[in-house]
């Protein structure tokens, strides 16, 4: 199993430009989620997803929007960056039920200028 | 919403000495405490995690503690080794998919 992957691994945008961050786990996982990673701020969660068909806003939504169309994939995405956008996002998947692992991809960093 | 403070933000040890890291956090419904590492350029790694029905909870040289009535939890590693420098993460759950996390502590173990 490759797990959760994400891609691109960097990527520099221009103010107003959008761009897709993709991700994908192959352990046929029902919930995915997408989180930012800022300095002294810890991971704060951004959408969510519970299954192919459901998303749900988290903590930071504003200015990302987000597809579920399959179990394998949850795309986000930026239709107007900005630079308080600048950050470093996390996919994570997790099986359904109670006390489950969440799993990390690698990461995206990402630059607004 | 759920607010997590970790403390503290940065702690260096000598190896083989003992780390704690201490989370407080503020809905009293929270029931799922999970501790995640982080190594450079890598996403965030769970490596123990407790529900709020067990105070206590080990797995080889790591620990947790869970205080409900204070709403605090701690982390614990003992004998620690240059690998286990990294950042560290509490978080909490009332569900178990919306995780809310601690700032992090970069926990460095000198040689």
């Amino acid at each position: 199993n490759a797990g959760v992957t994400q891609t691109p691994k960097f990527q520099v945008l221009k103010t107003g430009q959008s761009m897709t961050l993709q991700c994908a786990q192959d352990m046929n996982h029902e919930y995915m989620s997408w989180y930012r990673q800022d300095p002294g701020m810890g991971l704060r969660l951004i959408h969510y997803s519970v299954g192919a068909g459901i998303t749900d806003q988290g903590e930071v939504p504003n200015g990302y929007n987000v597809s579920r169309s399959t179990t394998e994939d949850f795309p986000l995405r930026l239709l107007s960056a900005a630079p308080s956008q600048t950050s470093v996002y996390f996919c994570a998947s997790s099986p359904t039920g109670s006390g489950n692992e969440q799993y990390f991809g690698p990461g995206t960093r990402l630059t607004v200028t | 919403g759920e607010n997590v403070e970790q403390h503290p933000s940065t702690l260096s040890v000598q190896e083989g000495d003992s780390a704690v890291i201490k989370c407080t956090y503020s809905d009293s419904a929270s029931n799922y405490f999970p501790w995640y590492k982080q190594e450079l350029g890598k996403g965030p790694q769970l490596i123990i995690d407790i529900r709020s029905n067990v105070g206590e909870k080990k797995d080889q040289r790591i620990a947790v503690t869970l205080n409900k009535t204070a709403k605090h939890f701690s982390l614990h590693i003992t004998e620690t080794q240059p690998e286990d420098s990294a950042v560290y993460f509490c978080a909490a759950s009332k569900q178990d998919y919306k995780l809310s996390f601690g700032a992090g502590t970069t926990v460095t173990v000198r040689a």
